[in-house]
C-alpha cells in the first residue's frame, strides 16, 4: 500500500547530541512537510518542500534543518537538541499546487535526556 | 489573535448523543478547509473536507460559514470509537501552501 513511513518511531537522545529523523513516501507526492507536535497542542509546521523548493517557516529555530535528496525521502536534522525539543515529529505529504489532503506518517517521538 | 481557534474541550457525551464543534479562522482569504481526526499518540488522519455547500458523510456533517469565518463539524449518534481529538485545518490558495492547524477539540464518548 502507498504510504508515508517514518523512522525511527521512537528516538531517545542526550541533550546536545544531534539526531536525524527520516521520512519516506511511496505516494509520489510533490509536497512534503515536517511538523512538530507537543502534547495537547496543534501540529506546528517547521518546513515544507514543493518539489525541490524549500520553505522554512519564520519561527523555526536554526537548530532545525531539513534535506530532501529526492522525491521520496525527506530528513529532519536537529543539530543540538534541547529539552524543549522533545515532541512528536510528523512528516506529511500532499499532491499538487493547490493544497489537498495531507497524508501523515506515524510520527517519531523524540525524547531528550 | 490565533489564526485558527478551537475550543479544546473535552466534550464529554454519552453514546448516541449529537455533538457539534466549531472552528474559527481569522484570514478571510482562506480557501481550503478540513477536519482531521487524531487518536491519542497517533498521526492525524483526514476525516472530511469542508465544501462551501456543506457536506455529509454518514453520521458526520461539515459546514462552512464564510461570512462569520467558521467551520463546523456535527457528529450524530456518537459511538465510543468517535473518542478522539478533532483538528480543524485551514489553508490559503495561490502561492502559499501553508495549512494552519487548530489545537484540536477533544471528544470523549462514554457508555
Amino acid at each position: 500500500d502507498a504510504m508515508v513511513i517514518q523512522n525511527p518511531r521512537y528516538q531517545v537522545t542526550q541533550f546536545g547530541k544531534p539526531v536525524t529523523l527520516s521520512c519516506s513516501q511511496t505516494l509520489n507526492h510533490n509536497v512534503m512537510y515536517w511538523y512538530q507536535q507537543k502534547s495537547s497542542q496543534a501540529p506546528k509546521l517547521l518546513f515544507h518542500y514543493y518539489d525541490k523548493d524549500f520553505n522554512n517557516e519564520a519561527d523555526t529555530p536554526d537548530n532545525f534543518q531539513s534535506r530532501r535528496p529526492n522525491t521520496s525521502f525527506c530528513f529532519l536534522d536537529i543539530r543540538s537538541p534541547g529539552l524543549g525539543d522533545a515532541a512528536m515529529y510528523l512528516c506529511a505529504t500532499s499532491m499538487g499546487q493547490f493544497y489537498n489532503e495531507q497524508f501523515f506518517g506515524p510520527g517519531t517521538r523524540l525524547t531528550v535526556l | 489573535r490565533k489564526e485558527v481557534e478551537q475550543d479544546p474541550g473535552p466534550f464529554n457525551v454519552p453514546e448516541g448523543a449529537t455533538v457539534a464543534f466549531n472552528c474559527t479562522y481569522s484570514n478571510s482569504a482562506s480557501q481550503s478547509f478540513f477536519w482531521y481526526r487524531q487518536d491519542c499518540r497517533k498521526e492525524p488522519k483526514l476525516l472530511m473536507s469542508v465544501y462551501s455547500s456543506g457536506n455529509e458523510d454518514g453520521r458526520f456533517t461539515a459546514q462552512l460559514n464564510r461570512a462569520s469565518q467558521y467551520i463546523s463539524l456535527l457528529i450524530r449518534d456518537s459511538k465510543l470509537s468517535d473518542s478522539a481529538t478533532y483538528l480543524c485545518v485551514v489553508t490559503q490558495s495561490g502561492g502559499s501552501y501553508i495549512p494552519t492547524f487548530g489545537r484540536g477539540t477533544s471528544l470523549i464518548v462514554h457508555p
